[in-house]
């Protein structure tokens, strides 16, 4: 069936570096696409979306890149901060409705 | 500043009894949307609704039920609980149905 996922289920990242989360979508018909950060406890906050007619789009310290070509999506954090350790869940948009990956958590080495 | 609740945070029931959990959001969003969030699952959603008078289905909709007689709410009625339902569910509302969604804080149900 189509879903969307994300290529790794954790990421271990050096304080400073920057890091890159990947996930893939099977139907080419979405439009829409968000992250998510969740930390433990909390409720799912939206970091940055994009919709079907970018390629890339960036925010403070993010950026969002989608290749339709290959029906993938990436969240680029710059300068990773001890505050970006959390899951992040990349979202399609499918008839008006998110349909989530199972998220990856992301760990920032001191 | 406008923001999404939700209660309780915590909650324990037994198998057969009806639970309602509560959202209630002030940012005036027509929509709002209910998901269950399981390990290895991500987020599902149960029920939507797109305004006052307006509920649908999602993807893991039985043994659930809502109701929207007004823009603020969106309660979500258990009618029979069983221990499947055992989750931490979130209530999220957007402005713009195809837009961004925003979250609360979630409600861990267990159910012995």
């Amino acid at each position: 069936g189509e879903s969307v996922g994300l290529h790794l289920p954790t990421l271990s990242v050096q304080e400073g570096d920057n890091s890159i989360i990947n996930c893939a979508y099977s139907n080419s018909a979405s439009d829409y696409f968000i992250w998510y950060k969740q930390e433990s406890g909390k409720g799912p906050q939206f970091i940055i979306d994009i919709r079907s007619n970018m390629d890339k789009r960036q925010g403070q310290r993010v950026t969002v890149l989608l290749n339709k070509t290959v029906k993938h999506l990436s969240l680029q954090i710059a300068a990773t901060q001890p505050g970006d350790s959390a899951v992040y869940f990349c979202a399609e948009s499918r008839d008006y409705k998110l349909s989530f990956g199972a998220g990856t958590t992301v760990t920032v080495r001191a | 500043d406008a923001e999404i609740t939700q209660s309780p945070r915590h909650k324990i029931t037994e198998t057969g009894r009806q639970v309602t959990l509560a959202c209630h959001q002030t940012w005036n969003h027509n929509n709002m949307f209910w998901y269950r969030q399981d390990l290895g699952h991500g987020l599902r959603l149960i029920h939507y609704s797109y305004g006052v008078q307006d509920t649908n289905k999602g993807e893991v909709s039985d043994g659930y039920s809502v109701s929207r007689s007004n823009t603020e709410d969106l309660p979500l009625t258990l009618e029979s609980a069983a221990s499947s339902q055992t989750s931490v569910y979130f209530c999220a509302s957007s402005v713009d149905p195809d837009g961004p969604q925003h979250f609360g804080d979630g409600t861990r149900l267990s159910i012995l």
